[in-house]
């Protein structure tokens, strides 16, 4: 059964840099079968896409962050980071990481979601 | 950025009544529009792709209309899990979210 599971820091200074990682089980993605993405929710707002990578490293950011993401795989640890630096209060969001089909060009499988606050 | 604009912000409705949400993209997107059902503490559910397409294990209450810039999301005779707030998602230019439709135990 396939579960994607996000893990890091829940406090970040601002001006630091946020670090996450999603753990997958159930699938490879080494595969190549699926990419994989970033997406976040600042609180009481909507859904924000922040980059897909694939196996190969290849990756695709949302433009309005893309100066400031890295997202990457390991797929010798079976999971994929996200960095994003130079954080803001802005930046405060539930980060998800997801599945992404080309077939069906979406998003069909979430992790639960995880709460980064950046504060001082 | 194609901005993508749900109505209502929130839809109050009784279970096994009809529910329609709407969803408007700021230009064409195509077909290329998608539904997501997110329930507080859970993942975000795909429900809809293709603008009608519904994805896997998604009951046919759930329907899916429209193309270019106007969309419907309609869930015929609601259950009581279907109360959630609901996105809209292009993928015509990259991916945008709309600011989702909490639907609500009238």
């Amino acid at each position: 059964q396939l579960q994607l599971q996000e893990s890091g820091p829940g406090l970040v200074r601002p001006s630091e840099t946020l670090s996450l990682t999603c753990t997958v089980t159930g699938d490879s993605i080494s595969s190549g079968a699926f990419y994989w993405a970033w997406i976040r929710q600042p609180p009481v707002k909507g859904l924000e896409w922040i980059g897909t990578v694939f196996y190969s490293g290849s990756s695709y950011y949302n433009p309005s962050l893309k100066s400031r993401v890295t997202i990457s795989v390991d797929t010798s640890k079976n999971h994929f980071s996200l960095k994003l630096t130079s954080v803001t209060a802005a930046d405060t969001a539930v980060y998800y990481c997801a599945r992404f089909s080309g077939s069906i060009h979406n998003f069909d499988f979430w992790g639960q979601g995880i709460l980064v606050t950046v504060s001082s | 950025e194609i901005v993508m604009t749900q109505s209502p912000v929130t839809l109050s409705v009784s279970p096994g009544e009809r529910a329609t949400l709407s969803c408007r993209a700021s230009q064409s997107v195509g077909s290329n529009l998608a539904w997501f059902q997110h329930k507080p503490g859970q993942a975000p559910r795909l429900l809809m792709y293709g603008a009608s397409t519904r994805a896997t294990g998604v009951p046919a209450r759930f329907s899916g209309s429209g193309s270019g810039t106007v969309f419907t999301l309609t869930i015929s005779s609601l259950q009581s899990d279907d109360f959630a707030v609901y996105y809209c998602q292009q993928y015509s230019i990259w991916y945008t979210f709309g600011q989702g439709t909490k639907l609500e135990i009238k």
